[in-house]
């Protein structure tokens, strides 16, 4: 049980295009989920919590016009990188937290890595 | 929000000998205490967690520790395999607007050599 899923796995763009990546939590519902990023031998940074049917919540130094966030089910939140550039090259992890139960663990997907040429 | 320190950042032990990484916290709100284990290119798997209702927590090679007072909590593996190999990361929960939001340390990478 807790399987969530990420699609794409990986995405290769031009710089200036808009990149979508979904998160599904596949047998569970799930009021929250996150967004991370991470680089290359580092942590999870938050970016945003996402839940449903509300305006994500952005970290500080987070573009929310940049990095749109819609959570429309209870099993899925998108993330869509507009305007692409490099820098915003990385690892993009979603995770989702059950609804209805402690509140607190959360399960993650298996990542989108975004390379921006 | 919350702070999370993470020591050591490398860890390196031979198989069979035990590791133990220490994580730090600083908002005393904090009650939910979960470790992950991420191998290279994947994503985080929870390993183990404990809620600050409770010290301890075991299961079957990994154990981990909790002391509310000082804000701290370890994990613990024994009998060391090399497919323990990977980076761990600790996180502590803090409330904020949206709900329940976790900071994670750093992470140690852990290398378990046969």
């Amino acid at each position: 049980g807790a399987v969530v899923s990420q699609h794409p796995s990986w995405v290769i763009c031009k710089s200036g295009t808009s990149v979508k990546i979904e998160c599904r939590s596949l047998d569970f519902q799930a009021t929250t989920m996150f967004w991370y990023r991470q680089f290359p031998k580092q942590s999870l940074m938050l970016m945003a919590t996402s839940n449903e049917g509300s305006k994500a919540t952005y970290e500080q130094g987070v573009e929310k016009d940049k990095f749109l966030i819609n959570h429309a089910s209870l099993t899925l939140s998108t993330l869509t990188v507009t305007s692409a550039h490099p820098e915003d090259s990385s690892f993009y992890i979603c995770s989702a937290q059950p609804s209805g139960r402690a509140g607190e663990t959360q399960y993650f997907g298996p990542g989108t890595r975004l390379l921006v040429l | 929000g919350e702070n999370v320190e993470q020591h050591p950042s490398t860890l390196s032990v031979q198989e069979g000998d035990s590791a133990v990484i220490k994580c730090t916290y600083s908002d005393s709100a904090s009650n939910y205490f979960p470790w992950y284990k991420q191998e290279l290119g994947k994503r985080p798997q929870l390993i183990i967690d404990i809620r600050s209702n409770v010290g301890e927590k075991k299961d079957q090679r990994i154990a981990v520790t909790l002391n509310k007072t000082a804000k701290h909590f370890s994990l613990h593996i024994t009998e060391t395999q090399p497919e323990d190999s990977a980076v761990y990361f600790c996180a502590a929960s803090w409330r904020s607007n949206s709900g329940y939001a976790l900071n994670f340390g750093k992470g140690t990478s852990l290398l378990v050599t046969p």
